[in-house]
């Protein structure tokens, strides 16, 4: 079955220390993987997307995401966190040709202590 | 400002009692989603819309109606709303209907069904 895994339900990482958000797929085919953040109380927006190419994509408010085809993996990193990153992230891949239909992990909710 | 609106924001109701969740954007966007969000489960599409009067369920299609008259808006119809339909509901919306497409995502409708 196809699927994406957050093994992490929490992140916590001291401010200015780098940060990494796990992500895993189980996917027949090419995966395309997006990576989304939800702010309290808002709406989800999306950070970056692998469709093809090169493997480290690089997104919104300074995160990067590496796609690792031999993992498997999709994990979300940022060189240095901010208080203001913390948050909940999902991952997320889009499955079923003709449609755009994401499928989400469970999320991770991402603590940057000051 | 491009946006993807929901109304009401917050709506306590009992069982049984129809209600619509409205939701409209502003992109002319061909795709649109329902998603709900529940703790431990993350996003789970419940219908979704490829364009005008083009519909399909998605996930967990049970218990909920879409409709799409117009491309801008996508109401979400609870007939008779049961509590285990208290959730944090989404609205997304996107270009196309493609694999490739981010979503751009409503701020949210938490109902509760007493």
């Amino acid at each position: 079955a196809q699927s994406v895994a957050q093994p992490e339900d929490q992140v916590n990482v001291a401010e200015g220390n780098p940060l990494t958000v796990k992500c895993t797929y189980s996917v027949s085919g090419n995966p395309y993987l997006f990576w989304y953040v939800q702010y309290p109380n808002r709406g989800l927006q999306f950070l970056l997307k692998y469709i093809t190419g090169d493997n480290l994509v690089k997104g919104s408010y300074g995160f990067e995401a590496e796609f690792n085809k031999s993992q498997t993996s999709f994990h979300l990193k940022k060189p240095s966190a901010l208080v203001s990153d913390s948050a909940l992230y999902f991952c997320a891949v889009s499955l079923k040709t003709g449609a755009n239909n994401l499928f989400f992990g469970t999320g991770t909710r991402l603590t940057v202590i000051p | 400002e491009a946006q993807v609106t929901q109304n009401p924001r917050y709506l306590i109701t009992v069982t049984g009692k129809k209600l619509t969740v409205t939701c409209s954007q502003n992109m002319n966007h061909e795709y649109m989603s329902w998603y709900r969000q529940d703790p431990g489960l993350g996003l789970r599409q419940i219908y979704y819309s490829m364009n005008v009067e083009v519909t399909d369920k998605g996930d967990v299609p049970e218990g909920y109606k879409v409709s799409r008259k117009e491309k801008r808006n996508f109401p979400l119809i609870l007939e008779s709303p049961s509590p285990n339909q208290t959730s944090l509901y989404f609205c997304a919306s996107s270009l196309v209907a493609s694999l490739y497409n981010e979503q751009f995502f409503g701020p949210g409708t938490r109902l509760t069904v007493l």
